[in-house]
């Protein structure tokens, strides 16, 4: 089965410290999409890497910024942290590798961040 | 801009009812209509459409997209506790891999 793995699944970090996230990807899946989950706004797309390269990018603020390795991980990281940042961060992969546009994203478990 | 605005934003329907969750979008350069199940994390696949008016069926699931009023619905028959969930309708666009996704439709079933 077609799997993305997000590490950590829990964290809870202090306002102004930062925190990194992490995205594997199963061998072969170019793409990876960043999405913000919080009960007011709803899911909200944060930015795509496509083979090591940003390609798309929602209205975030700088703090929020990401990169992926040649493996196809991808990390995000988000400085200086506030309340608000508190949400369930998720990660997705189209099921075609990112190759195939007309297809849905496949989603990893995410990462609950809670700020203290 | 672009958005996705779904309703009813919570539902509590008997078992055995049948519910219409609405979705309707303003993408630009639209591309397909996607419906998610998110039950605890990860939002799981359920259709995506992107022709009007062929309706597409998983069990006691369907929907159906109509590409001039810029709109679905999914459809669930006789619900059951195990559809209890937050339903999410996305929009996509022709450029890039971005889902655009309302807030979501959060129905419980009450057995």
């Amino acid at each position: 089965k077609a799997g993305v793995t997000q590490t950590p699944r829990y964290l809870i970090k202090t306002r102004g410290q930062q925190v990194t996230l992490s995205c594997s990807p199963i061998s072969g899946h170019r793409s990876v999409s960043w999405y913000q989950q919080t009960p007011g706004q709803g899911l909200q797309f944060l930015f795509e890497y496509f083979s090591e390269t940003q390609r798309n990018k929602g209205n975030f603020p700088g703090r929020f910024s990401g990169r992926q390795f040649s493996n196809s991980r991808s990390e995000m990281n988000v400085s200086t942290l506030e309340l608000g940042d508190s949400a369930l961060y998720l990660c997705a992969i189209p099921r075609g590798g990112g190759t195939a546009r007309n297809t849905e994203a496949f989603f990893g478990q995410g990462t609950r961040l809670t700020v203290v | 801009e672009d958005k996705v605005v779904q309703s009813p934003l919570s539902l509590v329907v008997h078992e055995g009812d049948t519910v219409t969750l609405n979705c309707s979008y303003e993408v630009t350069n639209f591309r397909s209509l996607l419906w998610y199940k998110q039950e605890k994390k990860a939002p799981t696949f359920l259709f995506m459409l992107t022709s009007s008016g062929i309706e597409k069926k998983s069990g006691r699931l369907s929907s159906i997209l109509d590409k001039k009023e810029l709109f679905s619905i999914l459809n669930i028959t006789a619900t059951q506790t195990g559809d209890s969930a937050v339903y999410l309708c996305a929009g996509k666009s022709n450029t890039g891999n971005q889902f655009y996704f309302g807030t979501g439709t959060s129905l419980t079933v009450i057995p």
